[in-house]
């Protein structure tokens, strides 16, 4: 069974220049997250998704940051304009519902450096 | 609110040796806990979780967690340690009241040295 799939691994952009990253789940995983881990933290929740729905969005800077899963499967987190401070790695996960319960599975995800 | 620590930064133990990553956390009621194992450059790996029942959780590549509910501790264990296990581990818990909103808090992490 494949993985979660996240691209690109690596991106380099300069400050105020957009940039989006692409999330695959694990096929019948309905429930989608995006986390933010800086470096020698642990990851914390932008936001997560029950199938189109996004029902915790409540981390996400939204002056900033959109994030759309348009069908239910992908999803795109983009940053607009990107500032210093979002230097950071992306990291996508998927589980099969949103009970407490179930396990959320990783993709290897993007690093993002801005200059 | 609930919430997750990882006491220390580092771990370092001589391979054969066993080893323990500890965790505490703080959740109003009975909670989820989860470990994770993070190499370089790699996305977060499931090793273990406690839902219910035993206390004693055992996960993969040997590992194993004891949830004692006194001490609100989840302490990762191995008897034997390998060099192979030098990574990055995190504690996570959720809090299962709020089914429907609860999100999985991450600890900061530990960082686990294993030396030939």
């Amino acid at each position: 069974e494949a993985g979660v799939v996240q691209s690109p691994r690596y991106k380099i952009i300069e400050k105020k220049q957009p940039v989006a990253f692409w999330c695959n789940p694990i096929s019948g995983h309905n429930t989608l997250y995006w986390y933010l881990q800086n470096l020698g933290q642990g990851p914390e929740l932008l936001i997560r998704y029950e199938n189109e729905e996004a029902v915790d969005d409540s981390q996400l800077p939204k002056d900033r940051f959109s994030a759309e899963r348009l069908k239910g499967v992908d999803s795109t987190l983009k940053i607009q304009p990107a500032e210093l401070g979002d230097s950071a790695v992306y990291l996508c996960a998927s589980s099969s519902d949103r009970r407490s319960t179930d396990t959320q599975y990783f993709g290897p995800g993007t690093r993002l450096t801005v200059l | 609110a609930q919430s997750v620590a990882q006491p220390e930064d580092q771990v370092n133990v001589a391979e054969g040796n066993p080893l323990t990553v500890k965790c505490t956390y703080s959740v109003s009621g009975n909670p989820y806990l989860f470990w994770y194992v993070q190499y370089p450059n790699r996305g977060l790996q499931f090793l273990l979780k406690y839902i219910t029942g035993d206390n004693l959780v055992k996960g993969s590549y040997g590992f194993e967690a004891e949830f004692n509910k006194s001490q609100t501790s989840f302490h990762l264990k191995k008897p034997s340690a390998l060099v192979s296990d030098s990574a990055l581990y995190f504690c996570a818990v959720r809090d299962p009241r709020y089914s429907s909103a609860s999100k999985i808090i991450f600890g900061s992490g530990t960082r686990l040295s294993i030396r030939p």
